[in-house]
């Protein structure tokens, strides 16, 4: 079956850049999805289609994909953007949607 | 306005059944895919299942071993989860999720607030 791998953590200082990856094989050939959860609430979808932003999601959520890995680039972060965040695919050969394991955003 | 309203949890015995509903507006489920998404204590999100836009095709995640079924009343615009034989690892929040545009890719970009189903005797 297909694997995302992320990153346990991730930790950033206010106002500097973070970056989430998401490895998988070949999945900058996939659309990948990213989606935001803070405790005790339903995820929110912040990046679709690699690099698409939904409507009302800055533009300091970013995405992108090459090759084995596909990254979330959180600029300027502050910290109201403390969460976890997962990457997401379909995986057609098996006709399964596959999430990855999350990573947690800590903010210094 | 969309809108996921989940219902239907509790808590229930190993081996018996639940079935969860999700109540759909602000859109007709006969548009776009539906999916069940859980989340046990403490842990990362895990796929469940997907009904297609039309209806005519079910997915499922491996580890369910073909005891979850889901399905949807399109004249209530309503989502369902039939889960039986449900056991102590099914111990999760469950979310209805709605697909961006009706293909098996899109992403979920509207959640429910989810439902928790607790499996303990």
């Amino acid at each position: 079956s297909y694997v995302l791998t992320q990153p346990p953590s991730v930790s950033v200082a206010p106002g500097q850049t973070a970056r989430i990856t998401c490895g998988g094989d070949n999945i900058g050939s996939q659309s990948v999805h990213w989606y935001q959860q803070k405790p005790g609430q339903a995820p929110v979808l912040v990046v679709f289609d690699d690099s698409a932003r939904p409507s009302g999601i800055p533009e300091r959520f970013s995405g992108s994909t090459s090759g084995n890995t596909a990254s979330l680039t959180i600029s300027r972060v502050e910290a109201g953007d403390e969460a976890d965040f997962y990457c997401q695919v379909w995986d057609s050969p098996s006709d399964k949607w596959v999430f990855g394991g999350g990573t947690k955003l800590t903010v210094l | 306005q969309v809108q996921l309203v989940e219902s239907g949890g509790g808590v229930v015995q190993p081996g018996r059944s639940l079935r969860l509903s999700c109540a759909a507006s602000g859109f007709t489920l006969s548009s776009y895919g539906m999916h069940w998404v859980r989340q046990a204590p403490g842990k990362g999100l895990e796929w469940v299942a997907l009904i297609s836009y039309d209806g005519s095709e079910t997915y499922y995640a491996d580890s369910l071993k073909g005891r979850f079924t889901i399905s949807r009343d399109i004249s209530k615009n309503t989502l369902f989860l039939q889960m039986n034989s449900l056991r102590a690892e099914d111990t999760a929040v469950y979310y209805c999720a709605k697909d961006h545009y009706g293909d098996h890719s899109a992403a979920l970009d509207y959640w429910g607030q989810g439902t928790l189903v607790t499996v303990a005797s």
